[in-house]
């Protein structure tokens, strides 16, 4: 059963670099997929910030290229976020995710619990 | 960039009625990439639905999705108590790579 779990820091202060880590346990990165962040800002909807895959190569949500930085650690089956320059409308549950496949379709999942990241001073 | 719009945004019913949530693209969606999650109160959303109408392992047959083209329809043929929640469509494929709808809040009457 594949699980992930989101880590690091819940308060940043403006200007900083968020920094999440996502740790897989039940499946290796190496074997494939794609492997995503997504965030929900409080009370509100859900937003893709980017993918990795194992390899390295990366897509990125355009709104937040510029800030972003996503990257992925075989060896211990874990992949980071990296937000630049964050504001207080980086405010959010920030959630890691796999990006499945199959039949010809792609979806989101397994989803990690998520963690709260404040931006504030 | 898709856009993908939801209604109603909240939607009122009684357990054992029927609800019927809808999700309007501003574009052309492939019907492959379509999904449908249900998010409660705390809690990661989870996927219900892909490729418009599959569902996803472990979710009960009462869950249905249909549509094509720029129109899809998540239907729930009885709610359950633990059915209430907030449930989201999301298209893959056109930029943003990924978008999600803003959600419909199914709420008990």
């Amino acid at each position: 059963q594949v699980q992930l779990q989101e880590s690091g820091p819940g308060l940043v202060k403006p200007s900083e670099t968020l920094s999440l880590t996502c740790a897989v346990s039940g499946y290796s990165i190496s074997s494939g997929y794609y492997w995503g962040w997504i965030r929900q800002p409080p009370g509100k909807g859900l937003e893709w910030i980017g993918s990795i895959y194992h390899s390295g190569s990366t897509y990125y949500n355009p709104s937040l290229k510029s800030r972003v930085t996503i990257s992925v650690d075989t060896s211990k089956n874990q992949f980071s976020l990296k937000l630049s320059s964050v504001t207080a409308a980086d405010t959010a549950v920030y959630y890691c995710a796999r990006r499945a496949y199959g039949s010809g379709s792609t979806w989101f999942d397994p989803w990690g619990q998520g963690t709260l990241v404040t931006v504030s001073s | 960039e898709i856009v993908l719009t939801q209604s109603p945004g909240t939607l009122s019913l009684s357990p054992g009625e029927r609800a019927t949530l809808s999700c309007r693209a501003s574009q052309s969606v492939s019907s492959s990439y379509l999904a449908w999650y249900q998010q409660k109160p705390g809690q990661a959303p989870r996927l219900l639905i892909y490729g418009a109408s599959s569902r996803a392992t472990g979710i009960p047959d009462r869950f249905s999705g249909s549509g094509s083209g720029t129109d899809f329809t998540l239907t729930i043929s009885r709610l359950e108590p633990e059915d209430f929640a907030v449930y989201y469509c999301q298209q893959y494929g056109s930029s943003p790579l990924y978008s999600f709808g803003q959600g419909t809040k199914l709420e008990i009457k």
